[in-house]
């Protein structure tokens, strides 16, 4: 069966420090992966998605960027985080009809 | 504009009541609608998905019922639990982009 790996499931970072955010895949080839933001008291918001090893199309301009260097592991990084960075990330992928998230990464920018 | 609205915003019951949430969508044409649940600090978890030629769905105490012709959508939530509080949110796919237009959530607290 597949299963979305996503961590770290917290994290805590100052402002003007870099991030990694890593996503992995198990139990299916050449997923599409993608990237979510969820604000508090927000709906989710598209970032990045990937249909591809190399191939991320962004959705919103940001601070963020986003790399799929190996078929089923999708990272999302930041040079230099702001404090507007900070919230709830998920990591999605999606089989027809199936599209399924980790458990999510809360970011805290201090 | 492709849009999903739920209602309530938020909604608080006892517990071993019922309740309904709602889900109100602009997005056309549309592929499927789904709703998951999403527990506090967790990634949200599929609970049911309809394609537009179906009108009611169930998962356990949960059913939810689409409406093609109105645009509507409702999870009913039968003798509800604690373990049923969380935000449960409204997803709507687009058939002419393939995306998921999302709904800002209803979140239920069922109390004792």
């Amino acid at each position: 069966s597949q299963t979305i790996h996503q961590w770290p499931a917290t994290l805590v970072q100052p402002v003007g420090s870099p991030l990694s955010l890593e996503c992995t895949v198990e139990g299916t080839s050449n997923p599409n992966l993608y990237w979510y933001r969820q604000a508090a008291g927000r709906g989710l918001q598209l970032l990045f998605y990937s249909v591809g090893i190399g191939q991320i199309s962004s959705e919103v301009p940001q601070n963020l960027s986003a790399s799929r260097p190996q078929d089923r592991q999708f990272i999302l990084s930041s040079k230099k985080l702001l404090l507007s960075d900070s919230g709830f990330y998920l990591c999605a992928w999606s089989e027809v009809p199936e599209y399924t998230f980790g458990s999510g990464t809360r970011l805290t920018v201090v | 504009k492709n849009q999903v609205e739920q209602s309530p915003q938020s909604l608080i019951i006892l517990e071993g009541k019922n309740c309904t949430l709602q889900c109100n969508y602009t997005v056309s044409p549309f592929s499927n609608l789904r709703w998951y649940k999403q527990d506090t600090g967790r990634g949200p978890v599929s609970l049911t998905i309809m394609t537009f030629s179906e009108n009611t769905k169930s998962n356990g105490r949960y059913t939810a019922t689409l409406d093609a012709d109105t645009k509507q959508s409702s999870l009913h939530i039968t003798a509800s639990q604690l373990s049923d509080s969380a935000s449960y949110i409204c997803v709507v796919r687009s058939s002419n982009t393939g995306k998921l237009i999302f709904g800002q959530g209803t979140t239920l607290q069922v109390k004792p």
